[in-house]
């Protein structure tokens, strides 16, 4: 069974550019979280959703931030415009149930010039 | 609000030795769930264990095992007779079961000498 997808895998933009990362959770699961990973921040809880609705977002930091879970197949988080301070690893992760262990995608490495 | 503290930024241990990475967390909730992460240099994170706040017994898995002290408020996870494949960092992480949030600690570098 094919585990988290996340597209693309590594992705280069410049400053004020609008950045797409998208996810595919694992078939069944109906919880999906975005984090962030950086040297300085460690791993960051961005937004999660249960059965396709965002229950909280109040780690994602700021408005240029947003995302969203037209199904349960599919998941987008959305950078518009982008900064270098956005320069990080974005995984996404699934699971059976909010409070089940997470498996995680391989990642987006952003890197806003 | 959730806190999860992992005081040793590297661990060394000799290959087939057992090691332990220290977790303790804080949380105002009495029902809540613990897990570990592995993330190798390649970057991908690999869920290990998982211990629920009412479970009696302790986590296993294979290798790892998770001694769990509630009173003490500490998850530790134990690796058993060291591989050189287990050189990684290690995460801690708490999800709360009220709402679902999840929160991870900064992480031990493990490294496993030959």
């Amino acid at each position: 069974d094919a585990g988290v997808i996340q597209s693309p895998r590594h992705e280069v933009t410049e400053m004020g550019q609008e950045v797409t990362l998208r996810c595919k959770p694992i078939s069944g699961h109906n919880s999906l979280f975005w984090y962030r990973q950086t040297m300085m921040r460690g791993l960051e809880l961005l937004i999660y959703f249960n059965n396709n609705v965002p229950i909280d977002d109040s780690g994602m930091p700021e408005d240029r931030f947003s995302a969203k879970m037209p199904n349960a197949s599919f998941s987008t988080l959305k950078i518009q415009p982008s900064e270098p301070r956005d320069s990080a690893v974005y995984f996404c992760a699934s699971s059976f149930g909010l409070l089940q262990e997470q498996y995680f995608g391989p990642g987006t490495r952003l890197t806003v010039t | 609000a959730q806190k999860i503290t992992q005081t040793q930024p590297g661990m060394f241990v000799q290959e087939k030795e057992a090691v332990t990475l220290d977790c303790t967390y804080d949380t105002s909730d009495q029902s809540y769930g613990l897990f570990w992460y592995k993330q190798p240099s390649s970057g991908e994170m690999i869920f290990l264990i998982y211990q629920g706040s009412y479970d009696e017994q302790n986590a296993t898995e294979g290798r790892y095992s998770l001694n769990f002290q509630k009173a003490r408020k500490s998850a530790n996870l134990v690796i058993s007779a060291s591989q050189l494949g287990d050189s990684a960092m290690y995460f801690c992480a708490m999800i709360d079961t009220n709402a679902g949030k999840s929160t991870f600690g900064d992480g031990t570098t493990l490294t496993v000498k030959p």
